[in-house]
């Protein structure tokens, strides 16, 4: 099993450039999470999804939108890329059910640098 | 007040030394705590999982839960180099179907051979 995977590793944009960040899991997990990890802030949820089909914003959606493609996939999109957004991104899942269903499997993560 | 407080460190240490990571909470609907290990240029790994108060021990870490304090802590014993990497603590409070998992920020370890 490969777990999570997320891809690029790492990206560079310009300000305004557009770009997707494509994660992917094969544990048959029914939630997906995306999360930035920036200096001293800790991990921040962006957006999740608690099964196939919904998504909801988490604590900083802004400038980003998501897609639940099918159970595997689950990718974040930064329209309009911002130097604010310069930033760790982590995808994870979780099965979401039984006694360690809350336990989130995070993938390698990508480096996003804006310039 | 945030809901999660943790020790913002760095914490440096000699090799063998016990090692006490900390982590105060002030939702008392928190119901599981989670311990994450990560090292560096990886993602986070689950280390330790409890919902009770007490102790949980797992060769060199021991979970420590007292929820009438809201506090939690690991302890790491005979600390190893390879023990070196950013410890976060994460709590979870569940409300029927949904549930809401809250990280620490998380305090970097840095065992000295």
């Amino acid at each position: 099993n490969a777990g999570v995977t997320q891809t690029p590793k790492f990206q560079v944009l310009k300000t305004g450039q557009s770009m997707t960040l494509q994660c992917a899991q094969d544990m048959n997990h029914n939630s997906m999470y995306w999360y930035r990890q920036d200096p001293g802030m800790g991990l921040r949820l962006i957006y999740y999804s608690a099964s196939e089909g919904t998504t909801d914003k988490g604590e900083v959606p802004n400038g980003y939108n998501v897609s639940r493609l099918n159970k595997r996939e689950f990718s974040l999109r930064l329209e309009s890329a911002a130097p604010s957004q310069t930033s760790v991104y982590f995808c994870a899942s979780t099965a979401g059910t039984g006694w360690k269903g809350y336990e989130q499997y995070f993938g390698p993560g990508t480096r996003l640098t804006v310039t | 007040q945030k809901e999660v407080e943790q020790d913002p460190g760095p914490l440096s240490v000699p090799e063998g030394a016990i090692v006490s990571l900390n982590c105060t909470y002030s939702n008392s609907a928190f119901q599981y705590f989670m311990w994450y290990r990560q090292y560096s240029r990886k993602g986070p790994e689950l280390l330790m999982y409890t919902y009770s108060s007490g102790n949980k021990e797992d060769g060199r870490f021991t979970a420590q839960v007292d929820k009438s304090s809201k506090y939690i802590s690991l302890f790491i014993r005979d600390s190893q180099p390879s023990d070196s990497a950013t410890y976060l603590c994460a709590m979870i409070e569940t409300t029927g179907a949904n549930s809401k998992l809250t990280f620490g920020k998380g305090i970097t370890l840095s065992v000295r051979p």
